[in-house]
């Protein structure tokens, strides 16, 4: 099946930075999403994007389907940013492989 | 916020006992699923399924059942539970506005945890 691969594992920011969120996937996809989980547990989802460029305030994401890779662009950091950001992928009618996510720590 | 829920939303029970974890959604959408949520191990599909009595198998679903007998309820069946089952069980729906699960965006519930003593 389908794997996904998420760097860094783990990142700290100091409120403020930006940082870039890698996702490489091992075989052609017609899906892919972006989720966060905040450090409550609650998981939520910030894009939908099989291909393309797509921002929603100060988050971004672009996916390169050919290269099969995505990108996920926090700028100016906030606190609230905190937890963990995971990606999703699949192909056709099956269900989504989900990553392991980077855990973001952005302190103050 | 999809409407979607979960209950209960904390469990503790014992080995060898049966237990059935409830996601109830509002939206009216086709496909429903089941993850389970470990360190080290992201989430892990259980069962989903794509609509009325229709389930499938996910990655790790050894030990689960599932039934679906309306549109809006999935439920998650622990037959007998064991500590391995200990984790957080996350409901998850979509919808397939042009034919399958990888064409939507999917919302979560907020999980429920669940130890097994």
């Amino acid at each position: 099946g389908i794997q996904v691969e998420q760097s860094p594992p783990d990142l700290i920011l100091q409120e403020g930075a930006n940082s870039t969120l890698r996702c490489n996937f091992s075989d052609s996809v017609n899906n892919l999403q972006w989720f966060h989980q905040n450090p409550w547990g609650q998981l939520i989802n910030l894009f939908y994007i099989p291909s393309g460029t797509k921002q929603n305030g100060r988050l971004s994401a672009t996916t390169v389907a050919t290269e099969r890779y995505s990108l996920l662009y926090i700028s100016s950091s906030q606190t609230t940013d905190s937890g963990v950001y995971f990606c999703a992928v699949c192909l056709g009618n099956t269900p989504l492989v989900f990553g392991k996510g980077t855990r973001l720590s952005v302190i103050a | 916020d999809a409407g979607i829920t979960q209950s209960p939303r904390h469990k503790v029970t014992e080995t060898g006992t049966p237990v059935t974890l409830r996601c109830h959604q509002t939206e009216n959408h086709r496909y429903m699923y089941w993850y389970r949520q470990d360190p080290g191990h992201g989430l892990r599909l259980i069962h989903y399924s794509y609509g009325v009595k229709d389930t499938d198998k996910g990655e790790v679903s050894d030990g689960y059942s599932v039934s679906r007998s309306k549109t809006e309820d999935f439920l998650l069946t622990l037959e007998s539970a064991t500590s391995s089952q200990t984790s957080v069980y996350f409901c998850a729906i979509s919808d397939a506005a042009s034919g399958g699960p990888s064409t939507d965006t999917q919302y979560f519930g907020p999980g429920t945890r669940l130890t097994v003593l």
